[in-house]
C-alpha cells in the first residue's frame, strides 16, 4: 500500500541550529513529492517539490530536501533555523497522473527554542 | 496569486444538522479536494472531483458528500453531522498531471 512516513511526530531545536525532518514513502513507482508547512491555524504552504531531475531541490525559505530512491526517503532540511519556523511539516507523495491525489504524511511539529 | 477560500473559519453546529462547507478558487483548476485534518493522523482525503459533475471517493467518505456544479466552487456535505466528525477541514485545488495543491486556511468544525 502507498504510504508516508514521518518518524518524528515533535522535535525541539534552538534558533540557529541545523534541522533534519525525515520522510520515508512507501510508493509503486516514482513519485512526485512535497514538503508543506502549517502555520498554526492556517491551511497548507508548499516548501518545495520533486518532480524530477537534481535530486537536491531547493525551496522557500531557505529550505532544501534531498530525494534517496535507494532509501525511499525525502528528507528536509535547513542550515539554521529561525524562531518563525516553528510550525507543523508535512510530507506528501503524488502519482505521475492527472488526479493530483495526494498522500500526506502524520506530521512533524517543530518548536524552536530561543 | 492563487486563492482558494473557504467560506468559514470556524463553524459551531449540533449533532444531526446537515453541514455545508463551501470552497472557492480562482485559478482555474480542474481538480479539487476536500480533506480532513486530525492531531497524529496528518491529512486524509475525503472527496476529490476532477471537472465539473465528476468526483470520486477518497480514503474516508463515509458520512460525506460532495458537490460541484460549477469549476471554481467544490462543497463538502454532512449530511447528519456527528460529534466525531468534529475536525479541520481543508480544502484544495491543482492542475492535472500533479503539479502542487494549493490550500485554502482550513475550516475548524466543533459538532455538539
Amino acid at each position: 500500500a502507498q504510504s508516508v512516513t514521518q518518524p518524528d511526530i515533535h522535535i525541539t531545536v534552538s534558533e540557529g541550529a541545523s534541522l533534519e525532518l525525515r520522510c520515508n514513502y512507501s510508493y509503486g513507482a516514482t513519485p512526485y513529492l512535497f514538503w508543506y508547512v502549517q502555520s498554526p491555524g492556517q491551511g497548507l504552504q508548499l516548501l518545495l517539490k520533486y518532480f524530477s531531475g537534481d535530486t537536491l531541490v531547493q525551496g522557500i525559505k531557505g529550505f532544501e530536501a534531498e530525494f534517496k530512491r535507494s532509501q525511499s526517503s525525502f528528507n528536509l532540511r535547513k542550515p539554521s533555523v529561525h524562531w518563525s519556523d516553528a510550525a507543523e511539516y508535512f510530507c506528501a507523495v503524488g502519482p505521475h497522473s492527472n488526479t493530483g491525489k495526494l498522500i500526506f504524511g502524520q506530521g512533524t511539529t517543530l518548536q524552536v527554542k530561543p | 496569486d492563487v486563492k482558494v477560500t473557504q467560506s468559514s473559519r470556524y463553524l459551531v453546529k449540533r449533532t444531526g444538522e446537515k453541514v455545508f462547507l463551501e470552497c472557492v478558487q480562482d485559478m482555474d483548476h480542474e481538480n479539487m479536494f476536500w480533506y480532513r485534518q486530525d492531531p497524529g493522523l496528518g491529512l486524509r482525503l475525503i472527496y476529490f472531483s476532477y471537472d465539473v459533475k465528476m468526483k470520486e471517493k477518497g480514503d474516508i467518505p463515509e458520512g460525506y458528500s460532495v458537490s460541484r456544479e460549477k469549476k471554481e466552487r467544490f462543497s463538502l456535505i454532512l449530511e447528519s453531522a456527528s460529534t466525531n466528525q468534529t475536525s479541520m477541514y481543508l480544502c484544495a485545488s491543482s492542475f492535472p498531471r500533479n503539479t502542487e495543491a494549493f490550500f485554502g486556511q482550513g475550516t475548524r468544525l466543533t459538532v455538539v
